[in-house]
């Protein structure tokens, strides 16, 4: 139950776009098309932003997408807004039925 | 409006236990799995336990197996995080959390578990 691989930090300016990277395994990330990301902003809950890969719940702005390409994931935030700034998890469904997450990546808009 | 509101945390001493709860609304509770996900001080989120709707089936994070065990009533719409042999590192807030096809779509506002002597 090895966490999931994302970088500590993004920064980009705001209007700009950046992709946030989620490395797993073929146990996880490239076995299954259950991934999913999350938005915390401090002392709050986490928000679910993207699930099964690349989808939207309703109420996610479209500026917001998620791809997979084997043990990667990405989500990618175009247009970048001061409200974005958050930390971001990635969470993937793993081959022991067990869920886990990634160390988290902290997005700065500059 | 789905609420997840957990309850029970506070500061317990190495090697003690406790036992959180999370009481569930504006969704039928039993056609639901769940999941408790922690958040030590500064940390990242972690997965601990996942329960099926109706009790079955049950996972553990290897970090708590042995020592934690999650159980559900569903007439009272409950969710429940029983804790033992607590260990510093188990310092964190806690969150009750829903499971939808291996998703989280609705999570709690957390309780904080503080372990020290």
């Amino acid at each position: 139950q090895s966490a999931l691989t994302q970088p500590a930090s993004v920064s980009g300016s705001p209007g700009q776009s950046i992709t946030i990277s989620c490395t797993g395994t073929s146990s996880d990330i490239g076995g299954y098309n259950y991934v999913s990301w999350y938005q915390q902003h401090p002392g709050k809950a986490p928000k679910l932003m993207i699930y099964e890969v690349g989808h939207r719940p309703s109420g996610v702005s479209n500026r917001f997408s998620g791809s997979k390409s084997g043990n990667t994931a990405s989500l990618t935030i175009s247009g970048l807004q001061a409200e974005d700034e958050a930390d971001y998890y990635c969470s993937s469904y793993s081959s022991s039925s067990t869920r886990v997450f990634g160390g988290g990546t902290k997005l700065t808009v500059l | 409006e789905v609420q997840l509101v957990e309850s029970g945390g506070g500061l317990v001493q190495p090697g003690g236990s406790l036992r959180l709860s999370c009481a569930a609304s504006g969704f039928i509770f039993s056609s639901s799995d769940m999941n408790w996900v922690r958040q030590a001080p500064g940390k990242g989120l972690e997965w601990i336990s996942h329960i099926g709707g109706t009790s079955s089936p049950v996972y553990y994070a290897d970090s708590v197996k042995g020592r934690f065990t999650v159980s559900r009533d569903n007439a009272r719409n409950s969710l429940f995080l029983q804790m033992n042999s607590l260990r510093d590192e188990d310092t964190a807030v806690y969150y009750c959390a829903r499971d939808h096809t291996a998703m989280i779509d609705y999570w709690g506002q957390g309780t904080l578990v503080t372990v020290s002597s």
